[in-house]
């Protein structure tokens, strides 16, 4: 039982490149998450997936886009990186209120 | 709406001695309050998880902490501290709306000299 993995673990680009961060656990969740960490701001939501076939935009959703690939996989994509992307990205799934995390995706944007 | 204010951005400590990390809650309902543990480079791991049945809530490695309303106050505590405690913690306000989104605190780095 992993929980929820991420991949890649780190990655850089240059702006204006495109990626995809991938998400897959393995708890049977209905709902899913990707969040961006930054320096004191603790973690904001990029968006959110209550249930398999649906998303929704979170706090800071612009840049970015999602598909909510089955049940188990939640994909975050960045079509045209900017450095203001640049940060550690967490994926989350819950059942009910309680979210488990990942281990992160260190991005940085030159 | 509903916002977390982590009272500290910093606390420094001695192994052996206690622990305490302040959070102010704002919510509009009853809500979920938790704290998490983030270890350097490393992924959230929960802590502990308040939902209402206790208003003093155990959770993993010894930690507690208090829920106190009339405070709108979940202070985060542990009686001796240890250098693996060394980490950042954040409190976490849960929506209860759809998707059960979380609202976090700036968090608190712990440090713990010996």
């Amino acid at each position: 039982n992993a929980g929820v993995t991420q991949t890649p673990k780190f990655q850089v680009l240059k702006t204006g490149q495109s990626m995809t961060l991938q998400c897959a656990q393995d708890m049977n969740h209905n709902s899913m998450y990707w969040y961006r960490q930054d320096p004191g701001m603790g973690l904001r939501l990029i968006y959110y997936s209550a249930s398999e076939g649906t998303t929704d935009k979170g706090e800071v959703p612009n840049g970015y886009n999602v598909s909510r690939l089955n049940k188990r996989e939640f994909s975050l994509r960045l079509e045209s990186a900017a450095p203001s992307q640049t940060s550690v990205y967490f994926c989350a799934s819950s059942e009910g209120d309680t979210q488990y995390f990942g281990p992160g995706t260190r991005l940085t944007v030159l | 709406a509903q916002s977390v204010t982590q009272l500290d951005s910093h606390v420094s400590v001695s192994e052996g001695t206690p622990v305490l990390l302040r959070c102010n809650y704002s919510s509009s309902y009853s809500p979920s309050l938790f704290w998490y543990v983030q270890h350097p480079n490393k992924g959230l791991q929960l802590l502990l998880k308040y939902t209402s049945a206790a208003t003093l809530v155990k959770g993993i490695n010894g930690f507690e902490a208090e829920f106190k309303k009339s405070e709108t106050s979940f202070h985060l505590t542990k009686p001796s501290a240890h250098m693996s405690d060394a980490a950042e913690y954040f409190c976490v306000v849960s929506g209860k709306t759809a998707g059960n989104k979380l609202t976090f605190g700036g968090g608190t780095r712990v440090l713990v000299k010996p």
